[in-house]
């Protein structure tokens, strides 16, 4: 069955940086556009950053560009977000999604998500 | 950035009410609305694509109906597994954006 986990959250203090993993598995990753989501507990979501199948399309929301890169080995069946200078208002849970093209564009699974803290 | 706008932000019904949740685009999506539900400490889950195409295993008390900016998500008859947070979000262009959400609590 599809799978997605991701890690490497944690609390880090702002200006620092933190790199989020997304292992997949259960299909087959490298045919799949990927998006990373983020979420204040209790608030409305928050799109962050898209990958193209190859990795040679990305594209973020304005609220990280310059900061954020995202990433991805398809070798691995593994997505990244690279996060630097952060801020305390980046703190969230941080979520990746598998976005499916039939007959339009969706999320169909989402991982469990990351929980990021930027606090000093 | 394409704008989602739901309504009402929370409401209160009892099991076996109807209810249905709007959400206004700011420019035309066609169908590209698709419908979240959410519980607490969970993941989001995707409910309808393609503004009325249900999800594989979502009940069929879940319908999706609109087009162009303004879309609707009703509910026909509300179980108790159904109290949680709806989103809506658009798929028509990058970014992704989603409403902020509509939170359906047990009255």
């Amino acid at each position: 069955q599809v799978q997605l986990m991701e890690s490497g959250g944690g609390v880090v203090q702002p200006g620092r940086s933190l790199r989020l993993s997304c292992a997949a598995s259960g299909f087959t990753f490298s045919n799949y556009v990927m998006h990373w989501v983020r979420q204040v507990p209790g608030k409305e979501l928050e799109w962050v950053a898209v990958i193209s199948n190859d990795g040679s399309d990305t594209y973020s929301a304005d609220s990280v560009k310059g900061r954020f890169t995202i990433s991805r080995d398809n070798s691995k069946s593994t997505l990244y977000l690279q996060m630097n200078s952060l801020r305390a208002d980046d703190t969230a849970v941080y979520y990746c999604a598998r976005e499916n093209d039939i007959s339009g564009w969706f999320f169909d699974y989402w991982g469990l998500g990351t929980l990021v803290t930027v606090s000093s | 950035d394409i704008q989602m706008t739901q309504s009402p932000s929370s409401l209160s019904a009892s099991v076996g009410d109807r209810v249905s949740i709007t959400c206004r685009a700011s420019q035309s999506i066609g169908s590209h609305l698709n419908w979240y539900q959410q519980k607490p400490g969970k993941a989001p889950k995707l409910l309808i694509h393609g503004t009325s195409t249900l999800q594989y295993g979502v009940p069929s008390r879940f319908s999706g109906s609109g087009s162009g900016t303004h879309f609707t998500l009703t509910v026909s008859s509300l179980q108790p597994e159904d109290f949680a947070t709806y989103f809506c979000q658009q798929s028509y262009d990058t970014p992704r954006t989603f409403g902020q959400g509509t939170k359906v609590e047990i009255k």
